[in-house]
């Protein structure tokens, strides 16, 4: 089965600078990839996605990229906020339906 | 307009009780997905409604859990003789199409449900 999985469970940044997530994949027949924020006591937000036929993607101060060859993806996030702060998660959608697979999460913590 | 939104926010329940969970998609919406996510966890896949189809419910973890869409918009998940392992945030989605396009999915803010 599909599993995608974090390489960090936790990451600080101080206001203003930018932040890098990483995730890792296992399936390689995965069609798309979504990142979710995740406040707490909330559901999950949509952030960006992207194919798996292109290498990057860009949105309002967030840029996803993704490398097949190594089965990683990554999202940056530009002169990061106070109100970034939130777990993120990568998950991977494998076809059909939209049936999505999430990751564990990565929680930023955003310094003031 | 009004989002996703489930109720109640917060549930309790003794072991062996039966619970139901309500979540009112998006108008419109053909997709209504269930998850589960536990403390600390990402959400995990329940099952997956197209309009009052149940097409995927290969996430239940049992015959304990029981989902339904029976006019294609509000869908019930029902948790019977509740265990402490059920305890997690009951997460559902929906989205505006059906089939395989991509399109987004929004979520609502979840049930907590506690069991003790």
């Amino acid at each position: 089965g599909e599993s995608v999985g974090l390489h960090l469970p936790t990451l600080s940044v101080q206001e203003g600078d930018n932040s890098i997530i990483n995730c890792a994949y296992s399936n390689s027949a995965s069609d798309y990839f979504i990142w979710y924020k995740q406040e707490s006591g909330k559901g999950p937000q949509f952030i960006i996605d992207i194919r798996s036929n292109m290498d990057k993607r860009q949105g309002q101060r967030v840029t996803v990229l993704l490398n097949k060859t190594v089965k990683h993806l990554s999202l940056q996030i530009a002169a990061t906020q106070p109100g970034d702060s939130a777990v993120y998660f990568c998950a991977g959608n494998s076809g059909g339906y939209q049936k999505v697979t999430f990751g564990t999460g990565t929680k930023l913590q955003v310094i003031p | 307009g009004a989002g996703v939104s489930q109720s109640p926010r917060y549930k309790v329940a003794k072991r062996g009780q039966d619970v139901a969970l309500r979540c009112d998609p998006i108008s419109g919406h053909v997709s209504l997905f269930w998850y589960q996510q536990a403390l600390g966890q990402g959400p995990e896949f329940l099952t997956y409604f197209q309009n009052e189809a149940q097409l995927d419910k290969s996430g239940l973890p049992s015959d304990r859990f029981f989902a339904e869409r029976p006019e294609g918009s509000v869908s019930t998940l029902k948790i019977q003789r509740t265990q402490q392992e059920d305890s997690a945030v009951y997460l559902c989605a929906s989205s505006l199409l059906g089939g395989p396009l991509r399109n987004e999915q929004f979520f609502g803010p979840g049930t907590r449900l506690t069991v003790l």
